[in-house]
């Protein structure tokens, strides 16, 4: 069974920090892992969705990089703004043929950046 | 937000009584999904849908039954709730072209 670790679950940074989210899998055949960020009561909004073929994208401020290999991807967020104060979730999408786009999902990683 | 909406957004109902929550898409997308989220468990898969009258069960499927009857409207029915079912359930979708999941604003359900 596939399981999803977030390291650290919360985390509190001055504003203009990076910082650097951890995700990990157990089970190597991904097809592929999302980022997500979710903001008290609200649903979650897609950040990035990396491939399991790519090592990483790019959207703005926000990196994600994937090693499939050794199950671990990372989110780097550059020059931290308070408004980047929420709930940061990964999720794995299986390789085999029936998944049918299932996710299984981090416990997420609480980020504050404060002013 | 992909054209999702949930409905109702927030409910609170008896214990034994049935509740139905319903997730409406616009873009036409095969794939939808139910999931619930609860503190210390994260977010769960309770079932699924790969097309009309396609369904299955996911990770936590006891206690809930599905529907989808038309392409736009995945329905998630509670037979008899009960007070471990208080929480809060998202439908998603995939995307057709990059399988990048949406999801919707959720449905806060409360079971006294």
């Amino acid at each position: 069974k596939q399981e999803v670790t977030q390291i650290p679950a919360a985390l509190s940074v001055p504003e203009g920090e990076n910082l650097v989210l951890n995700c990990s899998f157990t089970d190597s055949a991904i097809y592929n892992l999302q980022w997500f960020r979710q903001d008290p009561g609200k649903g979650l909004t897609s950040l990035l969705l990396i491939q399991s073929s790519q090592r990483e994208q790019t959207s703005g401020r926000l990196n994600a990089s994937l090693d499939k290999s050794s199950g671990r991807s990372t989110l780097y967020i550059a020059a931290s703004q308070p408004g980047d104060s929420a709930t940061y979730l990964c999720a794995v999408t299986p390789e085999v043929g029936t998944s049918y786009g299932k996710l299984t999902f981090g416990q997420g990683t609480i980020l504050t950046v404060h002013p | 937000d992909a054209g999702i909406t949930q409905s109702p957004r927030h409910k609170v109902t008896e214990t034994g009584t049935p509740v139905t929550l319903r997730c409406h898409q616009t873009e036409n997308h095969r794939y939808m999904y139910w999931y619930r989220q609860d503190p210390g468990h994260g977010l769960r898969l309770i079932h699924y849908s790969y097309g009309v009258k396609d369904t299955d069960k996911g990770e936590v499927s006891d206690g809930y039954s599905v529907s989808r009857s038309k392409t736009e409207d995945f329905l998630l029915t509670l037979e008899s709730a009960t007070s471990s079912q208080t929480s809060v359930y998202f439908c998603a979708i995939k995307g057709w072209v990059t399988d990048e999941a949406f999801f919707g604003q959720g449905t806060r359900l409360t079971v006294v």
